[in-house]
């Protein structure tokens, strides 16, 4: 089956304890993004990624780090989380950027105390 | 500034009925629309697009209507179904950039 996976589903922390949430595609999709959901302001992105050991900011990027050493997955890493990073996070795939349909995973709920 | 607009942040709909979802956007470049759909508890789902080299797309109960010179597009649902009660979201990209997302619409359709 065709899937976006994160890890976690809901996270509940302290602020400045670094939190990694992992992110894997089983598509062999090439463009990977992550990001955050927002009451009233939808979906803005993080950070994406064209293919392997390349990444790119998003609009949001600020706070938060990743990295594609494989092909498959995308870690979406808060090296010292703060209480505005508390939000509903979605990592995605595609085949491409723009017209192709992107894939979700259900999503990471983060809360930052 | 948003540059893709969802005016209304909910929609109720008698079962039956037809649904009217609206996106506004400003920026003239994007050349690619999108619409999703989520449900609770679950990541975002692709529903239809249109490129803006048409003005309308269908895709059995969902239709799409783009109109360029307004800057404006529209998601058609007939006839409406309670399982589509979930949140739209309208996105647009800009020659195969990322995409940008509305805040998205809560529909909900009553039986």
């Amino acid at each position: 089956e065709a899937q976006v996976t994160q890890n976690p589903r809901y996270l509940i922390t302290v602020t400045g304890k670094k939190l990694t949430v992992t992110c894997s595609q089983n598509m062999n999709h090439e463009y990977m993004s992550w990001y955050r959901q927002d009451p009233g302001l939808g979906l803005r992105q993080i950070y994406y990624s064209m293919n392997v050991e390349v990444t790119d900011k998003g609009d949001v990027p600020e706070g938060y780090k990743v990295s594609r050493k494989e092909k498959r997955n995308f870690p979406l890493i808060l090296e010292s989380p703060s209480p505005n990073q508390t939000s509903l996070y979605f990592c995605a795939s595609s085949a491409g950027t723009g017209s192709q349909p992107q894939h979700f995973g259900d999503g990471t709920r983060l809360s930052i105390l | 500034d948003q540059q893709v607009k969802q005016n209304s942040p909910s929609l109720s709909v008698q079962e039956g009925r037809i649904s009217i979802l609206n996106c506004d956007y400003t920026n003239s470049m994007f050349d690619y629309f999108l619409w999703y759909k989520k449900y609770p508890a679950e990541g975002p789902t692709f529903l239809i697009s249109i490129s803006s080299i048409k003005d309308k797309n269908e895709d059995g109960r969902f239709t799409v209507f783009l109109n360029k010179s307004a800057k404006h597009l529209s998601l058609h649902i007939v006839p409406s179904q309670p399982g589509d009660s979930a949140v739209y979201f309208c996105a647009a990209s800009e020659y195969g950039n990322k995409l940008v997302f509305g805040a998205g619409t809560i529909l909900r359709v009553k039986s």
